[in-house]
């Protein structure tokens, strides 16, 4: 079973550029059946779709988010990255990574990691 | 690229069933992408009811069941219990892009 891991800072201040890291354990990210994503909620709201990353390093991002967003891969470490620039308040929420497929869907979800926007 | 549209609550006394609508468009749903349906509970992750469609994905019991038929898909509840109180949200992509409904609350009344 595939096990995916967020970790990063859970406060970043308004302006700064938020930082997250995804370990994955139990199956290789260079496989290129699946797509690795980033997914968040903000609380009280719905599930907003971040983007995506493939092993090749081809990237797929949310049009409101493809400003600020960029996605990486380490596939050496087993391990992809989110990079959010210029954060406010609106990007408090609960960050999750996540594996799929346009097939079967995301069966496997990272606890998730709470990250807050404040001075 | 826009959200799918989904009743922002449904409710049933248990043992009735429900559904609930994911609305979509010609560039998802109504092309060739598969829905996928999640369940959650408050501050947990998704979790994967329904996957292509209409299949169950292991251990989700058979009360669940997803349809889909031009630019809409459906997930129903028969035999609606108390457990299934949470949060359902559809998922497809738009021009390979991601999209998530905007969800809907299940009460079980």
């Amino acid at each position: 079973q595939v096990l995916l891991q967020e970790s990063g800072p859970g406060l970043v201040k308004p302006s700064e550029t938020l930082s997250l890291t995804c370990t994955v354990s139990g199956g290789s990210i260079s496989s290129t059946t699946y797509y690795w994503g980033w997914i968040r909620q903000p609380p009280g709201k719905g599930l907003e779709w971040i983007g995506n990353i493939f092993s090749s390093g081809s990237t797929y991002y949310n049009p409101s988010l493809k400003s600020r967003v960029t996605i990486t891969v380490d596939t050496s470490n087993n391990q992809f990255f989110l990079k959010l620039t210029s954060v406010t308040a609106a990007d408090t929420a609960l960050y999750w990574c996540a594996r799929g497929d346009f097939w079967s869907g995301s069966p496997d979800w990272g606890q998730g990691t709470l990250v807050a926007v404040s001075s | 690229q826009s959200a799918l549209t989904q009743p922002p609550s449904v409710s049933g006394a248990p043992g009735q069933r429900v559904t609930i609508s994911c609305t979509g468009s010609n560039s998802n749903i109504g092309a060739r992408y598969d829905v996928h349906w999640y369940q959650q509970f408050p501050g947990a992750a998704p979790k994967l009811l329904i996957f292509g469609n209409s299949n169950r994905q292991s251990g989700v019991p058979d009360r669940f069941s997803g349809s889909k038929s031009g630019t809409s898909a459906s997930l129903a509840i028969t035999g609606l219990q108390a457990e299934d109180e949470a949060d359902y949200y559809c998922q497809s992509y738009d021009s390979g892009l991601t999209v998530f409904g905007t969800g809907t609350k299940v009460t079980v009344l």
